[in-house]
């Protein structure tokens, strides 16, 4: 069965330093790749997605991340990271089969930013 | 920039009580969703939609639980008799058929008693 893990249940980082989260995901091909951040109280909002093509993607608010398939992962990067980006951040994967478009969630990496 | 929207953002029900959950997708959107999360836990899939009937389901997805996409702005899900372990935030979300991202409403928080 497919499914997602993200190993560090929390992280803190202090203000201006790098920032990796990490993403390893378990399926039979190479699925559709996303990450999404949930600020307290707020929704569910879409930072990149990884369908196809080059390996490293760009995305809002400075993150980027690396889709490596030897390794199943998608790891979440940010070289500095502000305190706004205290949040919980979701890896998720789409299955890609043409009748299936739900996204499997992992259990979410909570970030603390220090001052 | 288009959201997709929920109402309400909260909402308190004693236990076998009717709810529904309103949602406004994208309005170019043809695909739509819903999950849920309980507290402290993962986002689960529940449901899509797509073209006016039901997709897919989860096993949580159960006779309980129905959607319904009432006119062309509106996707409800309905839950008949809610069980206090139906309390989590549920969350709405819709994709086009070009870029298959789906975006997610600010979700509604149930909370049974």
């Amino acid at each position: 069965a497919q499914s997602v893990t993200q190993p560090d249940i929390h992280i803190t980082v202090s203000e201006g330093a790098s920032l990796e989260l990490r993403c390893n995901y378990s399926y039979g091909a190479t699925p559709y790749l996303f990450w999404y951040v949930q600020s307290p109280g707020q929704g569910l909002q879409l930072l990149l997605k990884y369908f196809s093509g080059d390996t490293l993607v760009q995305g809002i608010k400075g993150f980027e991340a690396e889709f490596k398939r030897s390794q199943s992962s998608f790891n979440l990067r940010k070289p500095s990271v502000h305190w706004s980006d205290a949040a919980e951040y979701f890896c998720a994967v789409g299955p890609r089969m043409d009748s299936s478009y739900k996204l499997i969630f992992g259990s979410g990496t909570r970030l603390l930013v220090r001052p | 920039e288009p959201e997709v929207t929920q109402t309400p953002s909260h909402q308190v029900t004693q236990m076998g009580q009717e709810v529904i959950l309103r949602c406004v997708p994208i309005s170019n959107h043809l695909y739509f969703y819903w999950y849920r999360q309980i507290l402290g836990q993962k986002v689960e899939f529940l449901v899509s939609f797509y073209n006016n009937e039901i997709s897919e389901k989860s096993e949580i997805f159960d006779d309980q639980f129905s959607v319904e996409r009432p006119d062309g702005s509106n996707f409800t899900l309905k839950i008949r008799s809610t069980k206090l372990e139906d309390s989590a935030m549920y969350f709405c979300a819709s994709s086009d058929e070009q870029t298959e991202t789906q975006y997610f409403g600010p979700g509604t928080r149930l909370l049974v008693l």
